[in-house]
């Protein structure tokens, strides 16, 4: 019953921008996209969400598509401690809603 | 910057015995959870925890499990009879909103 479809794994060059795609093709109207980590070992961390319009904060951006169903988030400039499993979530908001995470995308930044 | 704390970060059980992972939430953070994550998997939920009673509850938390919030700041996941299957990492998360969880460092649950 996953909502999303993530790359299992990408690599990216250290200071280059690393673009994580994620699909939702069956998101509906009242749904967010939003994205956590979890670097290796580590609780997951919040990065960024957004309803249809694209949005930056310091640690990235977030680019939805028109249609909303993809998006891609973006990490302007990796570093090595950018190394981690990326999840695109996509539900409503509501204030006590748990968080289901899929497998992610694991994203290796190569020095 | 706040942070969620939890204790211990590693313990050790034998199965059958009892243990109670704590938490510290963010002070003025009023919505409570429980994950667990087995080695290799994905992060699952079981627990989430509002107004001093479970909102939502997972597959997973059966009635070996429960939580408490037993003063202002320390929320609490106790495992009545430990499995073998329930070795795991648990993480706690606190949170004003839904979509921005703050997590904790886990606590690495072993059952021997």
């Amino acid at each position: 019953d996953a909502k999303t479809t993530q790359p299992t794994s990408m690599d990216c060059a250290e200071g280059r921008a690393a673009n994580l795609p994620c699909n939702h093709s069956t998101i509906s109207g009242n749904e967010y996209v939003y994205w956590y980590r979890q670097i290796h070992s580590q609780g997951p961390q919040y990065i960024i969400h957004g309803l249809k319009n694209n949005e930056t904060n310091e640690m990235a951006s977030l680019i939805i598509t028109e249609d909303r169903k993809s998006s891609t988030l973006i990490l302007p400039h990796a570093t090595l401690r950018d190394t981690a499993v990326y999840y695109c979530i996509v539900s409503q908001v509501n204030r006590d809603d748990k968080i289901i995470f899929g497998k992610g995308t694991r994203l290796h930044i190569l020095p | 910057e706040p942070e969620v704390t939890q204790t211990p970060s590693h313990q050790v059980t034998q199965m059958g015995q009892e243990v109670i992972l704590r938490c510290v939430p963010i002070s003025n953070h009023l919505y409570f959870y429980w994950y667990r994550q087995i080695l290799g998997q994905k992060v699952e939920f079981l627990v989430s925890f509002y107004n001093n009673e479970i909102s939502e509850k997972s597959e997973i938390f059966d009635d070996q499990f429960s939580v408490e919030r037993p003063d202002g700041s320390n929320f609490t996941l106790k495992i009545r009879s430990t499995k073998l299957e329930d070795s795991a990492m648990y993480f706690c998360a606190s949170s004003t909103h839904s979509y921005e969880q703050y997590f904790g460092p886990g606590t690495r649950l072993t059952v021997t």
